[in-house]
C-alpha cells in the first residue's frame, strides 16, 4: 500500500461545476497536509495547506480533512478551464519531521 | 525577489556519465530538498538537508549524492548516470522555522535524458 494514494484520473468536468479530489494516507499519526497545484511542464505551487480536522477554505478552494477516516480532499468550486492541471496531495508522515510524501496526483480537466 | 533557481534546465548525458545539477535559492532557507517525477510515481525524495554540511538520504538515494556548504546551494550529483535515472528533477526548499514552515517552495525543473 502507497503511504498517499490519489486516483490519478484523468477527471474531466464542466465549466462551472464543483471538482472533488481525493487523497488517502496510510500513516495515522500524520499531521500536516497539503495540496499542490502543477500546470503541464511547470513546477508544483502551494494551494493549500490544512492542519487541523474539518474544513479551510480559500476563494474558491475548500480543502477538508478527517483525521479518523485517513483522507484529505480539495473541492474547487465554480471550475475554470484555467484549473485544469494535474493536483498533488503531500503529507509528512509521523516520524518524517520535514518531508513531504508525494501522492503521484490527480489530473483535472475543466471542459468548456 | 528571492528565488529558487536550478541549472541546466535541460541535458542529455550518456550512460556512465558523471552529472550535477545544481539548485540555488536566496530565500535563505535551511531544508532543501530534491526530488524527481516520472509518470506515475509522483514525486520522490532523493536526498535532502536541514542545514550547512547536514545531509540525508530519501527514498530513492541510489546513485545520486548531494553536498551541503553553504546556505544557498544543493548539488545533486550522479555518479554514473544510468537510463532509469531519466526523470525530471525538482528541487525545493523550506524555512523551518515556524508554522507552514514546511512549505515547499519549488525550482522550475531540470530536464535529464540519459541515452
Amino acid at each position: 500500500q502507497k503511504e498517499v494514494e490519489q486516483n490519478s484520473g484523468p477527471l474531466s468536468v464542466p465549466e462551472g461545476a464543483i471538482a472533488s479530489l481525493n487523497c488517502t494516507y496510510s500513516d495515522r499519526g500524520s499531521q500536516s497536509f497539503f495540496w499542490y497545484r502543477q500546470y503541464s511542464g511547470k513546477s508544483p505551487e502551494l494551494i493549500m495547506s490544512i492542519y487541523s480536522n474539518g474544513d479551510k477554505e480559500d476563494g474558491r478552494f475548500t480543502a477538508q480533512l478527517n483525521k479518523a477516516s485517513q483522507y484529505v480532499s480539495l473541492l474547487i468550486r465554480d471550475s475554470q478551464p484555467s484549473d485544469s492541471a494535474t493536483y498533488l496531495c503531500a503529507v509528512i508522515l509521523s516520524g518524517s519531521a520535514r518531508q513531504l510524501t508525494f501522492g503521484s496526483g490527480t489530473q483535472l480537466t475543466v471542459l468548456p | 525577489d528571492a528565488e529558487i533557481t536550478q541549472s541546466p534546465r535541460h541535458k542529455i548525458t550518456e550512460t556512465g556519465r558523471q552529472v550535477t545539477l545544481a539548485c540555488h535559492q536566496t530565500w535563505n532557507h535551511n531544508n532543501m530538498f530534491w526530488y524527481r517525477q516520472d509518470l506515475g510515481h509522483g514525486l520522490r525524495l532523493i536526498h535532502y538537508s536541514y542545514g550547512v554540511q547536514d545531509t540525508n538520504k530519501g527514498e530513492v538515494s541510489d546513485g545520486y549524492s548531494v553536498s551541503r556548504s553553504n546556505t544557498e546551494d544543493l548539488p545533486l550529483t550522479l555518479e554514473s548516470a544510468a537510463s532509469s535515472q531519466t526523470s525530471v528533477y525538482f528541487c525545493a526548499s523550506s524555512s523551518g522555522l515556524s508554522s507552514g514552515a514546511n512549505v515547499l517552495t519549488f525550482g522550475a525543473g531540470s530536464r535529464l535524458t540519459v541515452l
